[in-house]
């Protein structure tokens, strides 16, 4: 069984539309949560980044995190069709060192004009 | 904001060669750290680093090898390529400091063995 799981997709959602994408995982011991957008041809860029459970809001983008269930939400509101990418939900336990970051396999997201 | 650059971008060679692959980043960032991504999956750390004349071996095996001779430096190099390693690499840096630092990527080099 992966550490953490992702919904796939692809997902298509018109222009407007809410999105929301979600991510499990099986490591309790996780406790910071990223969200990275990647475009074709392109490295994963940093989008939210949160510790331990709560939310946390950036402009049109929420991450939200329950730790008791073990998942982590990325909402988008008003999606645009820049917002077409590929989104990699990331989360590691260690404080300082960071190399057992674990990542989903990420969810392709299309908005339509 | 982390500036990272790899290069080549895109690289198709022969069976056989020996290929290295250079990733800078201009930021000054301790921790380095080499990806292997493969459509649909996710990403796997095959090598990082904490600093100059430090390097580890990630989770997933490869049969590359990375040197930190300087710290704005982590070239990668597969000594004779292999179909096998036909992916996409993504070179990643975090600076050093208390709590978890998020990683920041490069644009990846795809690499194509025939």
């Amino acid at each position: 069984q992966k550490e953490v799981e992702q919904d796939p997709g692809p997902l298509s959602v018109p222009e407007g539309a809410i999105v929301s994408l979600n991510c499990t995982y099986s490591n309790s011991a996780f406790q910071y949560f990223m969200w990275y957008r990647q475009y074709s041809r392109k490295g994963p860029e940093l989008l939210m980044y949160t510790y331990s459970s709560g939310n946390k809001e950036d402009g049109r983008f929420t991450a939200q995190v329950d730790k008791s269930s073990k998942y982590i939400s990325l909402f988008i509101r008003d999606s645009q069709p820049s917002d077409s990418a590929t989104y990699l939900c990331a989360m590691s336990a260690s404080r300082g060192n960071n190399n057992d970051m674990r990542f989903g396999a990420g969810t392709r997201l299309t908005v339509k004009p | 904001e982390a500036d990272i650059y790899q290069t080549p971008r895109y690289l198709v060679i022969g069976t056989g060669k020996k290929i290295t692959l250079e990733c800078s980043q201009t930021m000054g960032h301790d921790k380095m750290y080499w990806y292997q991504q493969d459509p649909g999956m996710e990403l796997h750390l095959i090598h990082y680093s904490y600093g100059v004349n430090s390097t580890e071996k990630g989770d997933l095996s490869s049969e590359s090898t990375v040197s930190r001779i300087r710290t704005e430096h982590f070239p990668l190099t597969l000594e004779s390529a292999r179909p096998s390693h036909t992916s996409q690499y993504l070179c990643a840096s975090s600076p050093q400091g208390s709590g978890n630092q998020p990683q920041h990527f490069g644009d990846g080099t795809r690499l194509s063995i025939l």
